[in-house]
């Protein structure tokens, strides 16, 4: 399975906008991009996903690169409650539609 | 709407004791099922996954075993618990009437094994 890789933390200041980075230099052409989040005791969340076409949605925009080897969450104006770690995944499309999570990067919003 | 329940919240068990802990879907038919283990501070390890009824995929070789005797319903089992089994149990689903790229998970067990 193809990798990502991003930092392990970040800091932002609140009403700020964070951008999060994901490496994924052997992504693949069928491979779909994932952004999940996990707040503090509670089950991974969906935040976002994309292909090749940059991506908007109500929680976040999602900034792929033109080569799809690196990606870049977009949170416009952070708060506190989106403090949490955030999981960048590739996944391609099979009868499992397996998710495979790595460390993620654990943001922290200070006010 | 769509409803996943996991139960119990919270459970500690001796070592060596069995463990079973249950996973329902509401409001979706035929979903694709998964669970998932984190570790304190870590991620979230795969450990089965269902695309049906009696259809069980394992990611990792383990003393646990899952079953899935209703369309809905996704049951993780032991019949003896080690202490690394210990972590945050996450259940998911994906497809159904949802979106089919989407998972969405449960609100999780907390096993502690003693």
């Amino acid at each position: 399975d193809a990798k990502t890789t991003q930092p392990n933390s970040m800091e932002s200041n609140e009403e700020e906008p964070v951008h999060l980075p994901c490496n994924h230099s052997t992504i693949s052409g069928t491979d779909y991009i994932h952004w999940y989040r996990q707040l503090p005791s509670q089950g991974p969340e969906y935040v976002i996903h994309g292909l090749t076409s940059n991506v908007n949605n109500r929680m976040a925009s999602l900034a792929i690169a033109e080569d799809r080897k690196s990606s870049t969450l977009i949170l416009h104006r952070a708060t506190l409650r989106d403090a949490a770690v955030y999981y960048c995944i590739l996944r391609a499309y099979n009868a499992g539609n397996m998710l495979t999570f790595g460390g993620g990067t654990r943001l922290m919003v200070k006010p | 709407s769509q409803t996943i329940h996991q139960w119990p919240a919270t459970l500690v068990q001796p070592v060596g004791s069995p463990l079973s802990l249950e996973c329902t879907v509401e409001g979706t038919s035929n979903p694709n099922l998964y669970w998932y283990r984190q570790a304190a501070g870590r991620g979230l390890q795969l450990l089965f996954y269902s695309v049906g009824i009696g259809q069980i995929s394992s990611e990792v070789p383990q003393n646990l075993s899952a079953s899935r005797p209703q369309d809905r319903q996704f049951i993780l089992s032991s019949k003896k618990l080690l202490l690394s089994d210990s972590g945050f149990y996450l259940c998911a689903w994906m497809g159904g009437r949802m979106r089919r790229d989407t998972q969405y998970f449960g609100p999780g067990t907390r096993l502690t094994v003693l």
